[in-house]
Order: structure tokens, then C-alpha cells, then sequence
């Protein structure tokens, strides 16, 4: 059973940043916040993981607030190639990925 | 570093026959997960292998059962097959078993006819 809720689709232009947000809940101390992003007929690619606070690296960054029930995934200046779907997902201990739905990001020109 | 590399990329099989998928781990990682994807689904977990043994499996039934080398790779088999098992089978490799960056491989596109 899935542990996030995320939106089903996005729209953004070339140059935006955008902002998905994601409830987790039910979220276990143990658990830790992972984003990932897939395009058609490809693995799911990392993007980036959070326990709490923020986390940034070179593509994206990460908001975790205290309580941990919600995070928001940053896509600073999006381009044409960003259009993709974006999991939102917890690890659970032991490297388990419980994946959603997932969102489904358009980026128009 | 060639990444996590699954074989075959597609294959196409008949109902009640027997599959075998091939993934072999990035460079250093020791941890193989196994994920069926179906069309315009998310990744759900099948199982994963530690120290050639299945430490965590997901809701899967019997059919689905696996093997991990010496070397690391690991394999996937699925008996009996159904139609519903048409999917893309996805291999994830890590360092471990502890909240690690999991690695993708492009996946086996199974179709079952």
C-alpha cells in the first residue's frame, strides 16, 4: 500500500520553478523521504533523499518540514527535457521502495 | 561504470510458460531488488537479495522467486505465466541495505500473450 500522495499531473513553462508537494502521513521514524524521476520505457532515475529540513544538490532540493508528513520537491529553472513523471516515496529500512502514483510533470515551451 | 544492466531489454512469452530475467549490479553494490512496473503504474516491490539470500519481499505469490550470485547478479523467474504478469521488470542495485541510493536498470519489457 502506498505511504505517499502526490498530484496526479503538473503543468510548468520552460524557465519556472516548480514546486511538487507530497503527503506522507503515516510516515515511520525509520523511513526516509526519496524523490525519483522517470521517463517512458526508463528505469526511475534518483533525484533526490531527505529525513528531515532541507536538502539540496545540483538538480534539485528538498523541503521536509518538522512533523514529516508532507515534502515539497524544488525544480529550480525547469527545461523540455524535465517533462517526466516524479515519484515521491519512502524508504523504508532495508532500501524498500514504496512507490505511488507519481506525477506527471509537463513542461511546455 | 556501466551502470545496472538487465537482460533481455523486451521478450515476449506464452501463458503458462516460464521466464527468466538477468541483472547484473553497478560496480560495488552487493543489494538487488526486483520491481514489476505496469503500464501507467508506479514500481512495485517483488523482493530483494542480500548476501545471495531474498532478505524482503513484497506481495508477490510463489511464482515469483529469484537467485543472487556470488558475483551479485541476480535473477528473476516467474512460472505459470499470466497475461496479467505483462510488465517492466526493473532491477535496482544499492551499497547495502541501509537507506542507500537505489540504481535502476532500464528494465526487461515482459509481454505475455
Amino acid at each position: 500500500l502506498a505511504k505517499t500522495t502526490q498530484p496526479i499531473s503538473m503543468d510548468s513553462y520552460e524557465g519556472q520553478e516548480v514546486n511538487i508537494t507530497c503527503s506522507h502521513n503515516n510516515i515511520a521514524t525509520n523511513d526516509y523521504i526519496t524523490w525519483y524521476q522517470q521517463f517512458p520505457s526508463q528505469g526511475p532515475r534518483f533525484i533526490i533523499q531527505g529525513y528531515k529540513t532541507k536538502v539540496t544538490n545540483e538538480v534539485a532540493s528538498l523541503f521536509i518540514p518538522a512533523d514529516r508528513k508532507s515534502s515539497t520537491l524544488s525544480l529550480p529553472r525547469v527545461s523540455l527535457s524535465d517533462t517526466a513523471v516524479y515519484y515521491c516515496l519512502v524508504m523504508e529500512y532495508g532500501n524498500k521502495l514504496v512507490f505511488g502514483a507519481g506525477t506527471i510533470l509537463r513542461v511546455k515551451s | 561504470d556501466a551502470g545496472v544492466t538487465q537482460s533481455p531489454t523486451h521478450l515476449i512469452k506464452t501463458r503458462g510458460q516460464q521466464v527468466t530475467l538477468r541483472c547484473s549490479p553497478k560496480s560495488g553494490h552487493d543489494t538487488v531488488s526486483w520491481y514489476q512496473q505496469a503500464l501507467g503504474q508506479g514500481p512495485q516491490f517483488i523482493f530483494q537479495y542480500y548476501e545471495e539470500e531474498e532478505r524482503q519481499r513484497g506481495n508477490f505469490p510463489d511464482r515469483f522467486s529469484g537467485h543472487q550470485f556470488p558475483n551479485y547478479s541476480s535473477e528473476l523467474n516467474v512460472n505459470a505465466l499470466l497475461l496479467g504478469d505483462s510488465a517492466l521488470y526493473l532491477c535496482a542495485s544499492s551499497p547495502g541495505t541501509v537507506n542507500t541510493e537505489a540504481f535502476f536498470g532500464q528494465g526487461t519489457r515482459l509481454t505475455v500473450v
